[in-house]
């Protein structure tokens, strides 16, 4: 199983609302890892972590709030956004550093906030 | 820390014609560089990748070169398809010791018919 599973795959929210985005690799891999993509730009690191513990936030508002329950599963939970919020964030999965440190990308949720 | 520049942003081919994208990094501690595809609406996937002791590595018509003196790197794709189509990225891990992948800006590649 080579796949990373993200859900939902699309959301809508308001500017007082709370959601969570959720994230489940099974390929053994313990490094996880949130990215956000804005249209034409690259994926942009927002959080890294290894081991289930945080090992990168890059300065990420607390609007943002990562968690990691176990080595499987990753979440960011999200509140009072804004609406420059809405973008694609993806979520990808690796082998911490050793013979193979490939990144695996799940597909994505598209997050719009109104 | 680790920054990538990635040209051109966008290139546009004849279809069989070759595309070579180039990628510079200026952290000379990173050893890991993978080539991702996204194609639109979806997820970016590793194509190659290619790690700093060795110089090019390739599979069937992709390519990728590295030079570690110049730091920088590049993708090869000969004889182009329309489903080459996508937005290109070059990637670098910055530390030996850090899960950071670090993105280039993309290319985006059209292939035509």
């Amino acid at each position: 199983d080579t796949e990373v599973t993200q859900t939902p795959k699309h959301l809508v929210m308001g500017m007082t609302n709370k959601k969570s985005l959720k994230c489940e690799q099974h390929m053994g891999h313990r490094a996880m890892y949130w990215y956000k993509q804005k249209a034409k730009k690259p994926p942009e690191l927002m959080f890294v972590y290894s081991y289930e513990k945080l090992s990168i936030n890059e300065s990420v508002p607390s609007r943002f709030s990562p968690e990691c329950p176990n080595s499987s599963l990753l979440n960011l939970h999200l509140h009072a956004l804004q609406p420059e919020d809405s973008a694609l964030y993806l979520c990808a999965s690796s082998q911490v550093r050793g013979s193979s440190t490939e990144a695996f990308f799940g597909q994505g949720t598209r997050l719009t906030v109104v | 820390g680790e920054n990538v520049e990635q040209h051109p942003s966008t290139l546009s081919v004849q279809e069989g014609d070759s595309a070579v994208i180039k990628c510079t990094y200026s952290d000379s501690a990173s050893n890991y560089f993978p080539w991702y595809k996204q194609e639109l609406g979806k997820r970016p996937q590793l194509i190659i990748d290619i790690r700093s002791n060795v110089g090019e590595k390739k599979d069937q018509r992709i390519a990728v070169t590295l030079n570690k003196t110049a730091k920088h790197f590049s993708l090869h794709i000969t004889e182009t398809q329309p489903e080459d189509s996508a937005v290109y990225f070059c990637a670098a891990f910055p530390h030996l010791w850090a899960d950071k992948l670090i993105f280039g800006t993309g290319t985006r590649l059209q292939v035509f018919p």
